[in-house]
């Protein structure tokens, strides 16, 4: 089955706790993204990658790393957690067309940092 | 910079009336334009998009939505809503070039199916 996979799904940390959320698709698609949804705000891109050892920065990249080594995956890295960092975190992938494409989105990580 | 707006934030209609979601977006090309589905826990799932074509445009579960470029809309419409339709729904722009930059979304409308 197609899909996108995060891990975990859930996860309360202490502020300042360096964590991973990983992210893996089996599409083979070269575009993956992060974004964080917050009330009132819908979501946000925080960081994107075209193809393997290429990413860059969204609309709110502070606080936030990412990696991509390999195609199928793209983890979100938060080396020094803040409160302002709890959220719900979606990782999306896409083919890289010609023209625009539909993400696809993972299940999502439900994040609360203490 | 592109943008959406969803300017209700939430809506109540009852079962079986008809919906319909605005969304009003500003984008300096030809938009390219989804809508998503967001139920309680859950992800997010593709109703329908629009990237070029006939403006109206069927989607899964029976929704619908409709490209008005002189408006800069693209509001959600259902003909007959079900108590599992309940769930935020999210308009989205997106640009060319594969999805480089990523979607831009608007903050959500959250619907209430009353009984």
């Amino acid at each position: 089955e197609a899909q996108v996979t995060q891990n975990p799904r859930y996860l309360i940390t202490v502020t300042g706790k360096k964590l991973t959320v990983t992210c893996s698709q089996n599409m083979n698609h070269e575009y993956m993204s992060w974004y964080r949804q917050d009330p009132g705000l819908g979501l946000r891109q925080i960081y994107y990658s075209m193809n393997v050892e290429v990413t860059d920065k969204g609309d709110v990249p502070e606080g936030y790393k990412v990696s991509r080594k390999e195609k199928r995956n793209f983890p979100l890295i938060l080396e020094s957690p803040s409160p302002n960092q709890t959220s719900l975190y979606f990782c999306a992938s896409s083919p890289m067309g010609r023209g625009p494409e539909t993400q696809y989105f993972g299940p999502g990580t439900r994040l609360l940092v203490l | 910079a592109q943008s959406v707006t969803q300017p209700d934030i939430h809506i109540t209609v009852s079962e079986g009336a008809s919906l319909e979601l605005r969304c009003n977006y500003s984008y300096g090309a030809t938009p390219y334009l989804f809508w998503y589905v967001q139920s309680p826990g859950q992800g997010l799932q593709l109703l329908l998009k629009y990237f070029s074509g006939d403006t109206l445009v069927q989607g899964i579960k029976g929704f619908e939505a409709e490209f008005k470029r002189s408006q800069s809309s693209f509001n959600l419409r259902k003909p007959s809503v079900h108590w599992s339709d309940a769930a935020e729904y999210f308009c989205a722009v997106g640009a060319l070039g594969g999805g480089a930059d990523g979607l831009t979304f608007g903050k959500g409308t959250h619907l209430i199916i009353q009984p």
